[in-house]
């Protein structure tokens, strides 16, 4: 099988501007989730999606957001880019609510 | 609330010596564990979890991990550690109860340096 893949893998930005990041899971994954890795802050919780809905959300302000489309393939939008933005942005999928998380490589943003 | 404790920032181990990296954890329903591995620029790789049955798991690279309920640990072991071990490695927990909403709560992680 597939592993989790993500696009782009590199991604510069610069302030005030948006980014749609991309995730494909594991086929038969039907839950995707969303962290942001940073040297500082360590792994952050973004959202979780399982078919097609929200099931739980980090504390993040409402310029992050995500979707999940009916193949399980999920995106996550962050408008009006911040310096602070600039980080490793993980994507994991899991076969069910209880399942193992198993991460895609990551997309490395950096705004300028 | 539910939480994961990696009391560690850092370990320091000679090559060929056992390595602990130690995870403490809370949950209210039982706990489903899992340790995970990350290389510099990587993405998280699975190494090994806990559901339920004997308490000493198995996983990838010879890591090993005890779950102890009535410490509410899980910590991650290695009877010889390699150079190539030196990483930063995750514990992870999930409530399972009915009233979870099963979400997975990370530990800070632990940078594991293994001196030649």
């Amino acid at each position: 099988k597939a592993g989790v893949t993500q696009t782009p893998r590199y991604l510069i930005k610069t302030r005030g501007q948006q980014v749609t990041l991309s995730c494909s899971p594991i086929s038969g994954h039907r839950s995707v989730s969303w962290y942001q890795q940073t040297p500082g802050q360590g792994l952050q919780f973004l959202f979780e999606y399982f078919s097609e809905t929200q099931r739980n959300k980090g504390n993040f302000p409402g310029r992050f957001s995500g979707r999940q489309f009916s193949n399980s393939r999920s995106e996550m939008n962050v408008s009006t880019l911040e310096l602070g933005d600039s980080a490793l942005y993980l994507c994991a999928s899991t076969s069910g609510l209880l399942g193992t998380q198993y991460f895609g490589p990551g997309t490395r943003l950096l705004v300028l | 609330a539910q939480s994961v404790a990696q009391p560690e920032d850092q370990v320091n181990v000679a090559e060929g010596n056992p390595l602990t990296v130690k995870c403490t954890y809370s949950v209210s329903g039982n706990p489903y564990l899992f340790w995970y591995v990350q290389y510099p620029n990587r993405g998280l790789q699975f190494l090994l979890k806990y559901i339920t049955g004997d308490n000493l798991v198995k996983g990838s690279y010879g890591f090993e991990a005890e779950f102890n309920k009535s410490q509410t640990s899980f910590h991650l072991k290695k009877p010889s550690a390699l150079v190539s071990d030196s990483a930063l490695y995750f514990c992870a927990v999930r409530d399972s109860g009915r009233d979870s909403n099963y979400q997975l709560i990370w530990g800070a992680g632990t940078k594991l340096i293994i001196k030649p």
